[in-house]
């Protein structure tokens, strides 16, 4: 079975905090990719970021880092100094061999000026 | 580059009534993808289209929800007749296959379905 698990539902932290959101993964695939999606208030779901299952170099994009680990399953999503334009919902999802995304159910991000 | 096109945003409708949301994905996109969200909750896929074929459509609930791709180009989810539980933001993606694998798929804004 294939199954993405966010098991944070809502994280709230004041401004220029750091946050790490959570995500673990399952699939018996050897081949797969990884994604985040931001979907802010206005509802649209915006791509952040791809990775696939050969390649577990870390990244990080201006505040933005990302930590994979295929030992533990896992792709966690880290802010650094959050700012209230991170508020939105968060999404992990895994892309299957028939290129569907199974998605996790989100983690909700509140940054409290 | 145009993103994925969605109309309407938003719809209000009473149970059994009809209603088609439309979506024109980015262009050269061969994949596209009809998503239900439902408040609180991640998408769930509908249906996906590869070109203007049919790949998954297991969750769509065909007694009710049709879709088709024509030309390969845009689409049309329709419900007839809509139930309460339906009342969802319905999301279109498109993604483009390059070699082997795909690429990221974009989402459109959204419609978002009440009904009541």
């Amino acid at each position: 079975a294939q199954k993405v698990t966010q098991a944070q539902t809502e994280i709230s932290v004041v401004e220029k905090e750091d946050v790490t959101l959570d995500c673990v993964y399952e699939t018996r695939d050897t081949t797969y990719y990884l994604f985040w999606y931001k979907q802010p208030p206005s509802g649209e779901l915006v791509f952040l970021i791809r990775r696939n299952s050969f390649d577990e170099q870390n990244e990080i994009s201006g505040r933005y880092s990302w930590n994979f680990q295929k030992s533990t399953s896992s792709f966690n999503f880290t802010i650094t100094a959050s700012q209230v334009v991170d508020s939105a919902v968060y999404f992990c999802a895994l892309r299957n061999s028939n290129y569907q995304l199974i998605w996790g159910a989100g983690t909700k991000l509140i940054i409290k000026p | 580059e145009a993103g994925v096109a969605q109309s309407p945003r938003y719809k209000i409708i009473e149970k059994r009534q009809s209603v088609a949301f439309w979506c024109n994905p980015i262009s050269g996109h061969a994949t596209l993808y009809w998503y239900q969200q439902i408040l609180g909750q991640g998408p769930k896929l509908l249906i996906q289209f590869q070109n203007n074929g049919v790949v998954d459509d297991s969750q769509l609930p065909k007694d009710r929800f049709s879709a088709e791709r024509l030309k390969g180009v845009d689409s049309t989810l329709k419900i007839q007749p809509a139930k309460l539980e339906d009342s969802a933001v319905y999301l279109c993606a498109s993604s483009f296959p390059t070699g082997g694998s795909n690429t990221e798929a974009f989402f459109g804004q959204g419609t978002r379905l009440t009904v009541v």
